[in-house]
C-alpha cells in the first residue's frame, strides 16, 4: 500500500541556519499529489504546500519542495529558520481515485533556538 | 477561508460511558476523515468516509468506534465504551474531489476519559 516515511523525532536547528526535512515515499499509483502540513503547538494541522508536478519547486512562506519521482521524494527546505517555525512538520501523499486516502508520515518535530 | 467546526473542544467522561464527537465539515466536501492525536505524539489515521460508507479504516478504530453522517448533518466519531485509553485529541478533516485537493481540519476535541 501506499506509505509516508519522514526523518524521524526531533530536529532542532539554530535560527538563521538552513534546514531540510526528509519525505520519502511509496506508492503505485501515478493519480498522487503530495503535501507538507504544519502544526503549531495546541492547533490543527494546516496546509504549507502542495505539489503534483515532477521536477518542479514549490514555494511558500519561506519553505520550499521539490517532487522528485525518480527518488521517491518530497524533502522540505528553508535557507533560514525563524524561531516561529518551531512546529510539527507532516508529509502527506493523496491518490486521486478509489479511496481518496490521505497518507501522513509520522511527522517531524522542528525546534529552532536562539 | 473554509472552516472545518468540531464541538465540543473539551470534553470529559466517566470510563465506560458513551461519548460523541462532532464535526461540520466544509459544506461542499465530500471526504472526512478522523484522526487521533496523543499529547505530544504523531497525528495517525482512524478513519475515512465518504458517500455514507467507511472509506477505510486503520488498527486504531476499534469495534467500539463507530462513525456516521446522517442526512448531511454532523460527521460523527462515536466512542462506546471509552476506554483510558481513548484519551486524546480527535481531529476532523474534510475535503472536495480530487488528488490536488487540501484536506481542512478542525481545531480538535479533546477527549479526556477518567
Amino acid at each position: 500500500g501506499d506509505s509516508v516515511t519522514q526523518t524521524e523525532g526531533l530536529v532542532t536547528v539554530t535560527e538563521g541556519l538552513p534546514v531540510m526535512l526528509n519525505c520519502t515515499y511509496q506508492t503505485a499509483y501515478s493519480d498522487v499529489a503530495f503535501f507538507w502540513y504544519v502544526q503549531y503547538l495546541n492547533e490543527a494541522p494546516k496546509l504549507l504546500l502542495r505539489s503534483s508536478t515532477d521536477n518542479k519547486r514549490t514555494e511558500h512562506q519561506g519553505f520550499h519542495a521539490t517532487l522528485h519521482k525518480s527518488s521517491s521524494s518530497f524533502h522540505l527546505q528553508k535557507s533560514s529558520v525563524q524561531l516561529s517555525d518551531s512546529a510539527l512538520y507532516y508529509c502527506a501523499l493523496s491518490r486521486g481515485t478509489g479511496n481518496y486516502k490521505y497518507v501522513f508520515g509520522a511527522g517531524t518535530r522542528l525546534k529552532v533556538i536562539a | 477561508g473554509p472552516k472545518v467546526l468540531q464541538i465540543p473542544s473539551h470534553q470529559i467522561i466517566d470510563m465506560g460511558q458513551m461519548v460523541t464527537l462532532n464535526c461540520d465539515p466544509v459544506s461542499n466536501h465530500l471526504y472526512f476523515y478522523w484522526y487521533k492525536q496523543i499529547l505530544g505524539q504523531q497525528m495517525e489515521f482512524l478513519v475515512n468516509f465518504y458517500n455514507g460508507k467507511v472509506m477505510e479504516k486503520s488498527k486504531l478504530f476499534k469495534d467500539q468506534f463507530s462513525v456516521e453522517r446522517p442526512d448531511g448533518s454532523y460527521f460523527t466519531l462515536k466512542i462506546q465504551p471509552t476506554a483510558l485509553e481513548d484519551s486524546a485529541v480527535y481531529f476532523c478533516a474534510s475535503r472536495f474531489r480530487g488528488p490536488n485537493t487540501e484536506v481542512f481540519f478542525g481545531k480538535g476535541t479533546r477527549l479526556t476519559v477518567v
